[in-house]
């Protein structure tokens, strides 16, 4: 199995909060993406990383923000959590963003807001 | 209209059954093409790249129609742990991320 760690596993927190969500990989990809998955939604993409400080938004990028300090950690943050925030987020990790190379998970972190 | 449409099941089927899912996608401009497997409350791991040669790996065989945009998946002498679902995956030209079915469940019977 790949690398990858996402803290914390799960979360309780109220609307207006913030939240950071962290992961980490041991692979030493270049490409870190930070995906959430709903019922009847499959899994939609926040925003992904293309190297140390370089992001960019996916289609669900509201309310949320990134940051990427070293290869390794990628950290997403709600701002001020809502309730349609609820979810479970995955991190995926991939060596290139091309053709068909392969994404890896991690475990995923469920989040609710109350 | 979704980018990428399955039907959601489930598929209920007994051991040794072969089974089949279809998923259609709607740009044509993807380029790449998956099937991943997800079990409850796990994460999806890869089940295998979907070619347009179309490719088989043991009891699994993947097939692309490009002209009709859709890719399938045949199961063919089911197990009890092949019952997960299973998610339909392209990828487009010039993005980097993934575009995700929102998965077919498959529950395999004794």
């Amino acid at each position: 199995d790949a690398g990858i760690t996402q803290s914390p596993r799960h979360k309780v927190t109220e609307t207006g909060t913030p939240v950071t969500l962290r992961c980490h990989q041991t692979e030493n990809h270049r490409y870190m993406y930070w995906y959430r998955q709903d019922p009847g939604h499959g899994l939609r993409l926040i925003h992904y990383s293309y190297g140390v400080k370089d992001t960019d938004k996916g289609e669900v990028s509201d309310g949320y923000s990134v940051s990427r300090s070293k290869t390794e950690d990628f950290l997403l943050t709600l701002e001020s959590a809502t309730s349609s925030q609820t979810s479970v987020y995955f991190c995926a990790i991939s060596e290139t963003g091309q053709g068909y190379n392969e994404q890896f998970f991690g475990p995923g972190t469920r989040l609710t807001v109350l | 209209r979704k980018e990428v449409e399955q039907d959601p099941g489930p598929f209920n089927v007994p051991e040794g059954a072969t089974v089949a899912f279809n998923c259609t996608y709607s740009n044509s401009a993807s380029q790449s093409f998956f099937w991943y497997r997800q079990d409850c409350r796990k994460e999806p791991k890869l089940l295998m790249s979907v070619y347009s040669s179309g490719n088989e790996d043991g009891r699994f065989t993947a097939q692309l129609n490009r002209a009709s945009q859709y890719i399938s998946l045949l199961i063919r002498d089911s197990k009890l742990s092949d019952s997960a679902t299973y998610l339909c995956v392209v990828k487009r030209t010039g993005r980097r991320a993934l575009t995700f079915g929102s998965g077919t469940r498959l529950q395999v019977q004794p």
